[in-house]
């Protein structure tokens, strides 16, 4: 069982729908959970963090976390073609290592 | 003003020789990491430095040498190329403790080091 596992992409939405990405962890002492976002041929970038139960929004994106099912997942709402980019879902039980996620790769369709 | 540099950005070269990449952060962050993404964009964490100490060292061949002169620096040495080496390597650094606004271990990325071994 990967540590951080990621629903198997690729995910094309059209533009205006909502896109939802889903992450599982196997390390119930995680602690903190990142959403990263990387376009092609790019580095990742930070786009949400998460560390308590329940959701947390930020403009167009929503993250939510549920741990007692070792679950995150992440909303964007209004998608725009800008959106579209390898999405990386990594998870921290701290001390400086976050393990990733295969990625789920998005597209937003005009 | 870049925040996290990585030199060179592309590498390539001959199987079986040996090649560094640098890596400098100016954010005043306290931890630095080593990353290796393949080509299906599975990114691994290979070495972790903390004020210069070795803090995660992940099963990677000994071919790959990291060092930390100090807090703001990491380099890769790697001896010996092989052809599974090619790959993009991300420098990346972060603050171990929480910081207002921010995530501990939150990561910020170098551009990245693409290597191409022949």
């Amino acid at each position: 069982q990967k540590e951080v596992e990621q629903n198997s992409g690729p995910l094309s939405v059209p533009e205006g729908a909502i896109a939802s990405l889903n992450c599982t962890y196997s390390d119930r002492g995680s602690q903190s959970f990142f959403w990263y976002r990387q376009y092609s041929g790019k580095s990742p970038e930070l786009i949400m963090f998460i560390y308590s139960n329940g959701d947390k929004e930020d403009g167009r994106f929503t993250a939510q976390l549920n741990k007692a099912s070792q679950y995150v997942s992440l909303l964007i709402r209004d998608s725009q073609p800008s959106d579209s980019a390898t999405y990386l879902c990594a998870v921290s039980r701290g001390a400086g290592k976050s393990t990733f996620g295969d990625g789920t790769t998005l597209t937003v369709k005009p | 003003d870049t925040a996290v540099s990585q030199t060179p950005k592309y590498l390539v070269t001959q199987m079986g020789n040996d090649k560094s990449i640098k890596c400098e952060q100016n954010l005043g962050h306290d931890t630095m990491y080593w990353y290796k993404q393949d080509s299906k964009k599975f990114l691994k964490i290979m070495f972790s430095y903390n004020n210069k100490e070795l803090i995660i060292n992940e099963t990677v061949p000994n071919r790959f040498s990291p060092k930390s002169p100090d807090k703001a620096h990491l380099n890769l040495h790697i001896n010996s190329l092989e052809l599974g080496d090619s790959a993009v390597y991300f420098c990346a650094s972060s603050l171990l403790i929480r910081a207002s606004g921010r995530a501990p271990g939150e990561l910020f990325f170098g551009e990245g080091s693409r290597l191409t071994v022949l």
